[in-house]
């Protein structure tokens, strides 16, 4: 079974511009999170999606969004990009049907993004 | 603020010693996992704990969650230097994750 890839794997964009981010998860599975890690406030959930419905949202600011198509596939978009956007974007994939949580979540290799 | 914090967040030991790495919330989680890290990668689960109490088993890793769903601690004993890499706890609240700073973990051979 293939795992979660993640694309592109690096990315550099300049301050004010916008960048989309994309997910395909492992086969079969309908939920798909994107977590930001950084050095200083580490791993931080930043949304899900279930079944093409955003299910949670963690608490980060409206420039951030996402979305998921019939597929399963998920994107991440950033707008109007400020430095401390910088970080690595992962996302992980899951069956996602459970209520409490006893799946094991998969994580991609994440994008580094890099705002200058 | 982190709503788990984990401790230490950095650890260096010789191979062959004994470490704990502990995890803990004043928030009840419905499960937490464990999960480790190695530059480059995306985190890889090590166990899920979901009943208060619980301890798990992995080789030489020891898994517990607190009685009251709080806390939890990763214990490894005789550490090797393939366990080199960086531990992190996160708590499930109704599918929404919180993750833990992180213990970064270097074993020397």
């Amino acid at each position: 079974k293939a795992g979660v890839t993640q694309t592109p794997r690096y990315l550099i964009k300049t301050r004010g511009q916008q960048v989309t981010l994309s997910c395909s998860p492992i086969s079969g599975h309908r939920s798909v999170s994107w977590y930001q890690q950084t050095p200083g406030q580490g791993l931080q959930f930043l949304f899900e999606y279930f079944s093409e419905t955003q299910r949670n949202k963690g608490n980060f600011p409206g420039r951030f969004s996402g979305r998921q198509f019939s597929n399963s596939r998920s994107e991440m978009n950033v707008s109007t990009l400020e430095l401390g956007d910088s970080a690595l974007y992962l996302c992980a994939s899951r069956p996602g049907g459970a209520t409490i949580n006893t799946d094991t979540q998969y994580f991609g290799p994440g994008t580094r993004l890099t705002v200058l | 603020t982190q709503l788990l914090e984990q401790s230490p967040q950095f650890l260096s030991i010789q191979e062959g010693e004994n470490l704990t790495v502990y995890c803990n919330s004043s928030s009840v989680f419905s499960s937490l996992q464990w999960y480790r890290q190695e530059p480059g990668e995306g985190p890889v689960l090590l166990v899920t704990v979901v009943t208060g109490g619980e301890v798990k088993k992995l080789k030489r890793l020891t898994f517990q969650f607190g009685d009251a769903r709080k806390d939890s601690s990763l214990h490894i004993t005789a550490a090797q230097p393939g366990d080199t890499g960086l531990y992190l706890c996160a708590g499930d609240n109704f599918n929404k994750f919180y993750f833990g700073s992180g213990t970064k973990l270097n074993v020397k051979p």
